[in-house]
């Protein structure tokens, strides 16, 4: 099963500041990956899949990029509801997938 | 609209049974793929499974294998998780999801239920 490792886990970020979250896995995943957002109360959604495409309606300031083992999703300039915990999540096709452990993106 | 509905939460009691719903409706539910992911309270997401209605293809993750059954029911776009004797530790958020698709192929989970609190406590 791949492992997959979220830092930093907690992220302390002013409004209007750039935030980069990392992801690292256990063993190579191509880029087969996503990234999800979860505010309190709320079911995730997808931000990122593929490691670098932007899901329908997500804003351009969400990018990810990477591959194979390192992972990154970057928010340009953190807004007021960017401010939530971040996963990402290996997937593929033998169906036996893992999330990280979560980033919780604070102001 | 493409959604997917839940059940409604649940308290249980230690040693019963349960069977959790998620109705898809807006798209063809036999062509995706439906995810259960589990959160335990103040924690973070876990995949516990997935099934293809259109054939009942069915895998499940090394941590929930034997502890509890997918299903689906294409004739009603429904898919279900349940246990066969809970215990206090199934106290949790079960989301379902689709996996999304496109002309790449499968991806992430794109569209998620709002959820299905279950609570087992004596």
């Amino acid at each position: 099963e791949v492992v997959m490792t979220q830092s930093p886990a907690t992220l302390s970020v002013s409004p209007g500041e750039r935030a980069t979250l990392s992801c690292r896995a256990s063993q190579t995943v191509s880029t087969n990956l996503a990234w999800y957002q979860q505010k309190p109360g709320q079911a995730p959604r997808l931000l990122i899949y593929d490691a670098s495409a932007r899901a329908t309606g997500i804003p351009a300031r969400f990018s990810g990029s990477g591959s194979g083992t390192e992972f990154t999703l970057t928010i340009s300039s953190l807004q007021s509801e960017d401010f939530a915990v971040y996963y990402c999540q290996h997937y593929d096709n033998r169906l036996s997938w893992t999330f990280g452990q979560g980033t919780k993106v604070e102001i | 609209e493409v959604q997917l509905v839940q059940s409604g939460a649940e308290v249980k009691k230690p040693g019963e049974s349960l069977k959790i719903s998620c109705k898809g409706s807006g798209y063809i539910f036999t062509n995706y793929w439906i995810v259960w992911v589990r959160q335990m309270p103040g924690k973070g997401l876990e995949y516990m499974g997935i099934i293809f209605p259109g054939d009942s293809d069915t895998r499940y993750s090394p941590s929930f294998q034997g502890q509890v059954t997918i299903s689906a029911d294409k004739s009603i776009s429904t898919a279900y998780l349940q246990w066969g004797s809970l215990e206090a530790s199934d106290t949790a958020l079960y989301y379902c999801a689709r996996r999304g698709f496109d002309s790449g192929g499968y991806f992430g989970m794109d569209v998620w239920g709002q959820g299905t609190t279950v609570t087992v406590s004596s």
